[in-house]
C-alpha cells in the first residue's frame, strides 16, 4: 500500500510555464520535505512543513513555492521553470520526534521542461 | 570538507563477491544513520539503520564507529539484483526537527 504518493510520476512543462506537483500521505506523519534530486547528484532539501510552519532552505530559489492545505497534502509550484529545473522531485515525510526512524518517500515526479 | 563523504566509486564486483563501502560524516553530533539504496531515475529506498552496536540483515551488516564518525556497509554474496547507488545518509538536529545530510552515493555493479 502506498503511503506516500505523488503525482504525476512524469510532469512536462514548457519552459516559463508554471507547473505544480502534488503529494499525500496516508500516515499522518507532522513534517513533510520536498526535494530536488539531479542526475549522479544527492537529493537537494528545498523546503519542509513542520505542521504547518514552513521552513525554506537559505539557497532555495525564489522560483519554488509550496503550500500545505492539510496534513496530508503538500504542493510544490514552480513558478516559472527554467531548463536548470529539469530533475527529480522527491516527497518525503516523518514523524517528529523519531529521530531514529527514516524518512518515507514517494517514488518522485520526473519533471522535463522543454 | 562536506558533511557527508563517500567514495563515488563506480564499484564493479562478480556475483558472490563481497564488497564493502565506507561513509564519514563531519558532525560529531550527528543522531541517526540510515543507507538507502536508489535504482537508476527511481526513488531512494530505505536498505537499511545504523545501530550503535551494528547491525545485519541477511546479506548487509552495517556499522557505525561514533569515535571516527564513520559509517560502513558490507555486502556479502552480492546478487546481480544489488546493482544500484548505495547513500549514506545522517541525521542532524535543527531545533525541533531534524535535517537529513545526504552523502552523494557509492555506485555499486555486479556482473555476471
Amino acid at each position: 500500500d502506498a503511503m506516500v504518493i505523488q503525482n504525476p510520476r512524469y510532469q512536462v512543462t514548457q519552459f516559463g510555464k508554471p507547473v505544480t506537483l502534488s503529494c499525500s500521505q496516508t500516515l499522518n506523519h507532522n513534517v513533510m520535505y520536498w526535494y530536488q534530486q539531479k542526475s549522479s547528484q544527492a537529493p537537494k532539501l528545498l523546503f519542509h512543513y513542520y505542521d504547518k510552519d514552513f521552513n525554506n532552505e537559505a539557497d532555495t530559489p525564489d522560483n519554488f513555492q509550496s503550500r500545505r492545505p492539510n496534513t496530508s497534502f503538500c504542493f510544490l509550484d514552480i513558478r516559472s521553470p527554467g531548463l536548470g529545473d529539469a530533475a527529480m522531485y522527491l516527497c518525503a515525510t516523518s514523524r517528529v520526534g523519531e529521530w531514529d526512524q527514516p524518512q518515507h518517500f514517494g517514488d518522485g515526479t520526473r519533471l522535463s521542461i522543454l | 570538507r562536506k558533511e557527508v563523504e563517500q567514495d563515488p566509486g563506480p564499484f564493479n564486483v562478480p556475483e558472490g563477491a563481497t564488497v564493502a563501502f565506507n561513509c564519514t560524516y563531519s558532525n560529531s553530533a550527528s543522531q541517526s544513520f540510515f543507507w538507502y539504496r536508489q535504482d537508476c531515475r527511481k526513488e531512494p529506498k530505505l536498505l537499511m539503520s545504523v545501530y550503535s552496536s551494528g547491525n545485519e540483515d541477511g546479506r548487509f551488516t552495517a556499522q557505525l564507529n561514533r569515535a571516527s564518525q564513520y559509517i560502513s556497509l558490507l555486502i556479502r554474496d552480492s546478487k546481480l539484483s544489488d546493482s544500484a547507488t548505495y547513500l549514506c545518509v545522517v541525521t542532524n538536529r535543527a531545533g525541533n526537527n531534524r535535517k537529513l545530510i545526504w552523502g552523494l552515493g557509492t555506485s555499486l555493479a555486479v556482473n555476471p
